[in-house]
């Protein structure tokens, strides 16, 4: 089946850097990419969905001036963590799409740590 | 919004158990409902899904039927298998009937013994 590589699969930083994850869909054309937010022990939630070329539509409640999301190629998104700090620390997971309604495909994580 | 809630675990079965992991749902409509499985170390994969009330999804021994009354599509599987170790979700779009936007529920982490 379809691959999709996240990177990395764990980081640790400080607190006030930035942080960018990276999404690739290995062996097809993304045009939907998703990005997920996973606290301990609550649900995953969808944090942002962003299209090839266009800006990123963001769920109610995430900063989209903290987590700038950027789906430049159809292979490759990336989510930026800006200023971290330590409640930004998760584990975010992001998905792919080729077309609307098409079968997802998973990236196996970033676990994000801010000390 | 749609909404959904699953069992919480961890669940601890014995090889060839029967496993059943509840989960109901609150929606607008009559969505799509998906349960997702991720083994260690991988990324979430599609294990089943159903489109329609009534409807039955099944894949790998697995099967989970569509039910509008109770507004729950509960996971089931006859006879467990040590490689059936994982975390499973169950998801339902956010909104609208779009397979993209999924919401998913917490998460139930099933360990199989030998």
């Amino acid at each position: 089946g379809a691959v999709v590589s996240q990177h990395p699969s764990r980081v640790i930083c400080k607190s006030g850097t930035s942080v960018k994850i990276e999404c690739r869909s290995l062996d097809f054309q993304a045009t939907t990419m998703f990005w997920y937010r996973q606290f301990p022990k609550k649900s995953l939630m969808l944090m942002a969905t962003s299209n090839e070329g266009s800006k990123a539509t963001y769920e109610q409640g995430v900063e989209k001036d903290k987590f700038l999301i950027n789906h430049a190629s159809l292979t490759l998104s990336t989510l930026t963590v800006t200023s971290a700090h330590p409640e930004d620390s998760s584990f975010y997971i992001c998905s792919a799409q080729a077309n609307p309604n098409e079968k997802l495909f998973f990236g196996s994580g970033t676990q994000l740590s801010v000390l | 919004g749609n909404s959904v809630t699953q069992m919480e675990g961890p669940v601890t079965l014995s090889e060839e158990a029967f496993l059943t992991i509840n989960c109901t749902y609150t929606a607008t409509g009559y969505p799509s409902l998906f349960w997702y499985v991720q083994y260690p170390g991988e990324g979430l994969q599609l294990l089943l899904k159903a489109t329609k009330a009534d409807d039955k999804g099944s894949n790998k021994g697995f099967e989970a039927t569509y039910r509008k009354e109770t507004t729950s599509f509960h996971l089931e599987k006859g006879s467990v298998q040590v490689s059936d170790s994982a975390v499973y979700f169950c998801a339902l779009p956010l909104w609208g009937g779009s397979q993209g936007n999924l919401i998913f529920g917490k998460g139930t982490k099933l360990s199989v013994k030998p």
